[in-house]
């Protein structure tokens, strides 16, 4: 079965510092990534997703993503975070176009002033 | 994307009785997943729903538990049976076409 790491439980940041998320997939074959956000009390929301082409993938509020296949990773970044962006941040994988997501556990971000 | 409208959004019940979320697409879709996210964790699948068909469920979770119905393409329930404490949980339904689109989620608390 095809599961999903994320390294990072809880990251904690100042802002205007930079943003990196591991993920780590298992799964060997073709694959769908995708990064979601979740702010406190609120539901998710999709930050970008990968299907194929451009392995660096730009999502929404300044995040982006780079798939390394022969890392198995889906890396998160952001160059330079801001107190909005605490929240939970969840990898998600699907190996097609009908299968459901496999989450990672989370990793929580806080950022300070 | 497709849109889903998912009800109730919250509810708090007593343990012992069951409780039914009701999810709503405004398209056709093939299959519909269902997830619970307990607090502070990820979300884990619980049932894939085909319409005509049983419900897949995935290890950990039975259909006596978490019976699901799927009675046409844009429309499914999940009931949380018999409920204890520890079924105190966001749940979440989800389908897929031209990515993953989920529901609001319902935030369910047992006591």
């Amino acid at each position: 079965a095809q599961s999903v790491s994320q390294h990072n439980h809880h990251v904690i940041l100042s802002e205007a510092a930079s943003l990196e998320l591991g993920c780590n997939y298992s799964y060997g074959g073709t694959v769908n990534l995708f990064w979601y956000v979740q702010y406190p009390g609120q539901h998710l929301q999709l930050l970008l997703k990968y299907f194929s082409g451009d392995p660096l993938v730009k999502g929404i509020k300044g995040f982006e993503a780079e798939f390394i296949k022969s890392k198995f990773s889906f890396n998160l970044r952001k160059p330079s975070v801001q107190w909005s962006d605490t929240a939970e941040y969840f990898c998600a994988v699907s190996y097609s176009g009908n299968t459901p997501l496999a989450f990672g556990k989370g990793t929580r971000l806080s950022v300070i002033a | 994307s497709a849109v889903i409208s998912q009800k109730p959004s919250r509810d708090i019940c007593q343990r012992g009785t069951s409780l039914t979320i009701q999810c709503q697409v405004d398209s056709q879709v093939t299959m519909m997943f269902w997830y619970r996210q307990q607090p502070g964790q990820s979300l884990t699948l619980i049932a894939t729903a085909n319409q005509g068909s049983e419900a897949t469920y995935e290890s950990g979770f039975v259909i006596d538990k978490f019976p699901i119905s799927r009675p046409n393409l844009t429309f499914s329930t999940l009931t949380v049976s018999n409920m204890s404490p520890e079924d105190s949980s966001i749940y979440l339904c989800s389908v897929v076409g031209n990515g993953y689109t989920f529901g609001s989620g319902t935030r369910l608390t047992v006591v």
